[in-house]
């Protein structure tokens, strides 16, 4: 099983859709766990932290499971501005200073 | 604050050249990290360094070495390069402990033909 899995996509969805992506880690030491960002040709931006309780931002909610080992980042009313890939991002083997980025999964909203 | 600064931005190489990719932060960060980043691959981490003097292989560190001789650079060197080090690579910083959030440079596109 890889460290980090993410539904492979391509999601293309119509503006005002909601998305949600997926995501699975393998190492149950992980402690901390992110969305980044990226744009074409850009570099990676943090989008969120992930919390066992869940979190909200905005349109922006995450989820974590620890007992399954699963993420999910759930947008509302998809914006044409958040076209992007989304990587899920997870600390490798339990060390803070070691991140393990899943593949990323490319999101079109189309107008 | 300028964050986390790469040069060059482009660059290409050919086979069996060497060269430094440049990184400098100034976030006073403890972490630092370099990344590449292929097609269908998603990024992989090449090495990382927890502090000054300090520093380790990542998954993927074949043909590259680091140092850091100080806090806020971390150069990546390529000995001998080759076309399978053809790549976009990252470097990114964090401050030290749980949860901590990494921010990235803009990236280097390197073509090594």
């Amino acid at each position: 099983r890889k460290e980090v899995e993410q539904d492979p996509g391509p999601f293309n969805v119509p503006e005002g859709a909601t998305v949600a992506f997926n995501c699975t880690y393998s190492n149950s030491a992980s402690q901390s766990f992110f969305w980044y960002r990226q744009d074409c040709r850009k570099e990676p931006k943090l989008l969120m932290s992930v919390y066992s309780s869940g979190n909200e931002d905005g349109r922006f909610t995450a989820q974590l499971n620890r007992a399954s080992q699963y993420i999910s980042l759930l947008i509302r009313d998809s914006k044409l501005s958040d076209s992007a890939t989304y990587l899920c991002v997870v600390n490798s083997g339990g060390s803070n200073y070691k991140l393990t980025f899943g593949k990323g999964t490319l999101l079109t909203v189309n107008p | 604050n300028a964050g986390v600064t790469q040069t060059p931005k482009f660059q290409v190489l050919k086979t069996g050249q060497s060269m430094t990719l440049q990184c400098a932060q100034d976030m006073n960060h403890e972490y630092m990290s370099w990344y590449r980043q292929d097609p269908g691959m998603g990024l992989r981490l090449i090495h990382y360094s927890v502090g000054a003097g300090i520093t380790d292989q990542g998954e993927v560190p074949n043909g590259y070495n680091v140092s850091r001789s100080t806090t806020e650079d971390f150069p990546l060197r390529l000995l001998s390069a080759a076309p399978s080090q053809t790549s976009v690579y990252f470097c990114a910083s964090s401050p030290a402990g749980v949860g901590q959030i990494y921010t990235f440079g803009s990236g280097t596109r390197l073509t090594v033909v």
